[in-house]
């Protein structure tokens, strides 16, 4: 599976967008982006996941770059309770396709 | 989506000991459900890989003696921990692959294991 890059860290403050970026310039074609979230002292959260095309779900929205090299996920308007760490996870479609979790970027969520 | 548990949410035991956690799919038939371990502030590392009907696949670095994986349902994984010890202390999270769409996998709340 490609490997990502994130921030460590971010701030964002209650009620704005949180944009959260990826890198996976090696990513190959068949290989989905997914995104998940982990709360403190929680089993990590599904968000979203994409191949090429933009996403969008009740949660949040995912925007892969033409190249798909990188991408980025949007939570329109954060709140406190989306202070966690966020992974972003490359893996190839099929059900016994694993994933494997990077540092992910923590976001905080302020007033 | 799918929904997974498991039990329990919290154990803490004597070294030497050994400790069952169950992780159950509770609506859909899981031929393939995943044990990770997460050491505080560190990220998830998968363990193994759990097939309903057939031996797990261990990871790299993990002891498969040490750590028990039975997966004899579709709906049941239990992770044994034999002869846990101090290290062994960690947050146990088990996922399934909900075979639906494109794989999404759904995980279970975690066990905080602490041996003492």
């Amino acid at each position: 599976d490609a490997k990502t890059t994130q921030p460590p860290s971010m701030d964002c403050a209650e009620g704005r967008a949180a944009n959260l970026p990826c890198n996976h310039s090696t990513i190959s074609g068949n290989e989905y982006v997914y995104w998940y979230r982990q709360i403190h002292s929680q089993g990590p959260q599904y968000i979203i996941h994409g191949l090429k095309n933009n996403e969008t779900n009740e949660m949040a929205s995912l925007i892969i770059t033409e190249d798909r090299k990188s991408s980025t996920l949007i939570l329109p308007h954060a709140t406190l309770r989306d202070t966690a760490v966020y992974y972003c996870i490359v893996r190839a479609r099929g059900t016994a396709s694993k994933l494997t979790f990077g540092t992910g970027t923590r976001l905080q969520v302020t007033l | 989506g799918a929904v997974v548990s498991q039990h329990p949410s919290w154990v803490i035991c004597k070294s030497g000991t050994s400790v069952k956690i169950e992780c159950r799919s509770l609506d859909f038939q899981a031929t393939t459900m995943f044990w990770y371990r997460q050491f505080p502030k560190q990220s998830l590392m998968l363990m193994a890989t759990s097939n309903e009907g057939s031996k797990a696949t261990y990871e790299q670095g993990v002891e498969k003696d040490k750590f028990l994986i039975n997966h004899a349902s579709l709906t049941l994984s239990t992770l044994t921990v034999t002869s846990a010890h101090p290290e062994d202390s960690s947050f146990y999270i088990c996922s399934e692959n909900s075979g639906r769409t494109d794989n999404e996998q759904f995980f279970g709340p975690g066990t905080r294991l602490t041996v003492l």
